[in-house]
């Protein structure tokens, strides 16, 4: 069935760092693929998205590109700040299953000033 | 504003007892979902409801119930059947079939049994 597997957290990172989260993901066709953030006791807000293969979704200094090749969608940010410090949900989406997302377990970052 | 309200936040509940948690969204959503998450873990799936008066069990549906009779609303009952129900549950929605939207997700209802 289909899957998304991301890194295992936690991840560390002093500000200023450069954050790369690694997602990958199994299913067949042309799934659509997301990242979700939740920071501590709250809902889980979209980050960003990608809708078919090559696409860059990018929001707040985020980016992921979506890789068929290499079925992936890794998150990456440039700067960290403090303010990051979060869990972060990489998702995918078939429009052949009701379009239910499946997540990935979640990574947490930590962002030390 | 849209989006969805999840009440209460906070929820205790002793043991044997059920619990309704509330949902409400006003994005005109057909689609309505409900997560469980536990500590440290991803969400699992409990409950989702595509269109009014219809709803399907995901992965951990023993010990729950849910209800559609509003396009607006998808209450969670927990019951005194789920063994473990201290977790934080999170209610979602989406345009039905609208695959490349993502979800929009409730602030979260903490249960915890006393």
């Amino acid at each position: 069935g289909d899957s998304v597997t991301q890194m295992e957290g936690p991840v560390t990172l002093s500000e200023e760092a450069f954050l790369t989260i690694n997602c990958t993901y199994t299913a067949t066709g042309y799934p659509s693929l997301f990242w979700y953030v939740q920071y501590p006791g709250e809902g889980l807000q979209l980050l960003l998205k990608a809708t078919k293969a090559d696409d860059k979704g990018s929001n707040k200094g985020f980016e992921a590109t979506y890789r068929k090749e290499t079925t992936s969608f890794h998150l990456e940010k440039g700067s960290v700040q403090v303010s990051d410090s979060a869990v972060y949900f990489c998702a995918l989406s078939r429009s052949n299953q009701g379009g239910k997302l499946i997540f990935g377990q979640g990574t947490e970052l930590s962002v030390k000033p | 504003d849209g989006g969805i309200t999840q009440s209460p936040k906070y929820l205790f509940r002793k043991e044997g007892q059920n619990v309704t948690l509330s949902c409400e969204q006003n994005l005109n959503h057909d689609a309505m979902y409900w997560y469980r998450q536990d500590p440290g873990q991803g969400l699992r799936l409990i409950y989702y409801s595509q269109i009014v008066n219809d709803f399907q069990k995901g992965d951990i549906a023993e010990g729950y119930s849910v209800s559609r009779e509003k396009k607006e609303s998808f209450p969670l009952t927990v019951t005194s059947a789920q063994k473990n129900p201290t977790a934080f549950y999170l209610c979602a929605s989406r345009q039905h079939r609208v695959t490349t939207d993502g979800y929009t997700f409730g602030s979260g209802t903490r249960l915890t049994v006393v």
